[in-house]
């Protein structure tokens, strides 16, 4: 069975520009989450999608939004990138109330 | 009142020692806890999940789950270098953002 898988690994951006991320959940499950991780921080929850609709978001600026489609991959969209932008950004795929399981994460970095 | 507490650490115990890490949860409808271990830049894996109150063992870790007193432990029994990681208590809320993590306890085993 595959995991989660996020696109892509690593990207570089500039200040002010836009960012996309990707991720494909595992196969059956319907709920995605986002999260960001600064460097030497913890999980801070950014977006949950389930069955296609938001379901919650986390305390962040409207300038981070995300949609999940029909077949329940999501991407996340960063908008006007700030410094602060830079982190590790990791989705989660689950089912119910099953464990979420990880991909490897974004690494995003703003120059 | 946090959703879902862990003392941040850092843990520091001998290698052979037992690692003891705790957590607390607000929400008296959660059903399922879930232990996830994270390295440093890395992506959190699971490693424990437990339903039922009392132990539940796999390998040298054990779960511990009270929910009158809304707690739940991870045990490490010899405790290795490479258990040297975050461990992340993650809880199902029964409304809401559905899945919260605790900010982890970063646990150090010293050769």
């Amino acid at each position: 069975e595959a995991g989660v898988t996020q696109s892509p690994t690593h990207l570089i951006k500039t200040r002010g520009q836009q960012a996309t991320l990707r991720c494909s959940p595992i196969s059956g499950h319907t709920s995605v989450y986002w999260y960001q991780q600064a460097l030497g921080l913890g999980l801070q929850f950014l977006l949950w999608y389930d069955e296609g609709e938001e379901r919650n978001r986390g305390n962040f600026p409207p300038r981070f939004s995300g949609r999940q489609f029909p077949n329940y991959s999501s991407e996340l969209n960063v908008n006007a990138l700030e410094l602060e932008d830079s982190a590790l950004y990791l989705c989660a795929s689950t089912r119910g109330f099953e464990p979420q399981h990880f991909g490897d994460g974004t690494r995003l970095s703003i120059l | 009142q946090k959703e879902v507490e862990q003392n941040s650490g850092p843990l520091s115990v001998p290698e052979g020692a037992i690692a003891s890490l705790n957590c607390t949860y607000s929400d008296r409808g959660s059903q399922s806890f879930f232990w996830y271990r994270q390295y440093s830049g890395k992506s959190p894996e699971l490693i424990m999940f437990i339903y039922s109150n009392g132990d539940k063992e796999d390998g040298r870790f054990t779960a511990q789950l009270n929910k009158a007193s809304q707690y739940v432990s991870l045990l490490i029994r010899d405790s290795q270098p490479s258990d040297s990681a975050t461990y992340l208590c993650a809880v199902p809320l029964s409304y809401g953002q559905n899945f919260v993590f605790g900010p982890g306890t970063r646990l150090s085993v010293l050769p």
